[in-house]
């Protein structure tokens, strides 16, 4: 059964730092990995999704990598902002099946 | 529409009692979704329609949870007896088409309180 761990649960930083969020998933056959953000309340928007085949993605001053074999994806985000508050959760599709399985999220605060 | 609509957004009801959630996916998306988020928790597998058939439902808790999408779009997801532990926040999601190719969009969700 495909598991999937975010560490940090949550994370604080002043503005303008550069920060990691990193993700784990015990099963490496997968077609793909998608990063969400999730505000208080609200429902989830996604941010990036990696292909099984790609190493990484980039929008804006957000950049996901994936290394499938070691099962671990990364998320950094350049220049944080008080805006970027938020849970941001981690989802794979496993190999063979159409649904995700999710992280708990860490949950980052950028303080100005 | 222009995203996913989940209504009602939020829905008190008392245990014992029947709740419809409903859920209008982004036009021309096949494959649809529900999940459900506990507190502090990641959203949580229920039930993967492809068009109008269920084509997984293990993630449904008991029996109590039953979901339709008649005709391969608007579904609803339907709890019978409702119980406080039902609480949570349900949401749908769709995609162009199934097998996790693509990308998955989600709807703000429906909050249900059992009291």
């Amino acid at each position: 059964k495909q598991e999937v761990t975010q560490i940090p649960a949550a994370l604080s930083v002043p503005e303008g730092e550069n920060l990691v969020l990193n993700c784990s998933f015990t099963d490496s056959a997968i077609y793909n990995l998608q990063w969400f953000r999730q505000d208080p309340g609200k429902g989830l928007t996604s941010l990036l999704l990696i292909q099984s085949s790609q190493r990484e993605q980039t929008s804006g001053r957000l950049n996901a990598s994936l290394d499938k074999s070691s099962g671990r994806s990364t998320l950094y985000i350049a220049a944080s902002q008080p805006g970027d508050s938020a849970t941001y959760l981690c989802a794979v599709t496993s190999a063979g099946y159409s649904t995700l399985t999710f992280g708990k999220g860490t949950m980052l605060l950028v303080s100005p | 529409g222009a995203g996913v609509s989940q209504t009602p957004s939020n829905k008190v009801t008392e245990k014992g009692k029947y709740v419809e959630l409903r859920c209008d996916p982004i036009s021309g998306h096949t494959a649809l979704y529900w999940y459900r988020q506990s507190l502090g928790q990641g959203p949580e597998f229920l039930i993967y329609f492809q068009g109008t058939g269920a084509a997984d439902d293990s993630g449904l808790p008991n029996d109590r949870f039953f979901a339709v999408r008649p005709e391969g779009s608007v579904s609803t997801l339907k709890i019978q007896r409702t119980e406080r532990g039902d609480s949570a926040v349900y949401l749908c999601a769709s995609s162009p088409q199934g097998r996790g190719a693509t990308e998955a969009f989600f709807g703000q969700g429906t909050r249900l309180t059992v009291v």
